[in-house]
């Protein structure tokens, strides 16, 4: 089945950039989807199809994805990023949607 | 915007029965497919399944494949989740989501109801 791994934590001052890379094999080839969930609360969509914004999120948002690494960027880090972040992808090969292993963004 | 809310879970023994509900609002239920994903606590998010708008088609993740079945009431605005078998590892918040182009992103996700299989 397809695998996604991502860091399980990435630390960053705020107002620097933060990069969450999520990796699976030539997921460059594949629609990546990124979430937000703070503790107790539901996930939030906040990249879909690589790089494109839902309503509502910031700019500070944005993805890239190409070859075997998909990433998400958060600029100009706050200290109300402070989560844990997912992506996603549907596995066309099984018909399996699957997430990512989680990295939680820690604002220093 | 569209609300999602999440109902019947809580503590069932090893090998019993559930069934879970979403009830969908504000939104046309019918043009959306739907999701379950669960989480274990303190664990990464897990999908469980998938179903088509109509119904008539549907996916499973293979951990729960044999033993739950997904189901929609578009009539009712419903989704549900039947749960047969429950194990242990079944214990989970679960979260209902919708899909407006199938097959991609969840724009809108429920706050979650907690399923706890312990005897």
């Amino acid at each position: 089945s397809y695998v996604l791994t991502q860091p399980p934590s990435v630390s960053v001052a705020p107002g620097q950039t933060a990069r969450i890379p999520c990796g699976g094999n030539n997921i460059g080839r594949e629609n990546v989807h990124w979430y937000q969930q703070k503790p107790g609360q539901a996930p939030v969509l906040v990249v879909f199809d690589d790089n494109a914004r839902p309503s509502g999120i910031p700019e500070r948002f944005s993805g890239s994805n190409s070859g075997n690494t998909a990433t998400l960027t958060i600029s100009r880090v706050e200290a109300g990023d402070e989560a844990d972040y997912y992506c996603q992808v549907w596995d066309s090969a099984s018909d399996h949607s699957v997430f990512g292993t989680g990295t939680k963004v820690t604002v220093l | 915007q569209g609300q999602l809310a999440e109902s019947g879970g809580g503590l069932v023994k090893p090998g019993g029965s559930l069934r879970l509900s979403c009830a969908a609002s504000g939104f046309t239920f019918s043009d959306y497919y739907m999701s379950w994903i669960r989480q274990a606590p303190g664990k990464g998010l897990e999908w469980v399944s998938y179903i088509s708008t109509s119904g008539s088609t549907t996916y499973y993740g293979e951990s729960v494949k044999g033993r739950f079945t997904i189901s929609r009431d578009n009539a009712r605005n419903s989704l549900y989740l039947q749960m047969n078998s429950l194990r242990a590892e079944d214990t989970a918040v679960y979260f209902c989501a919708r899909d407006l182009r199938g097959f991609r992103e969840s724009d809108r996700w429920g706050q979650g109801t907690l399923v706890t299989v312990s005897s």
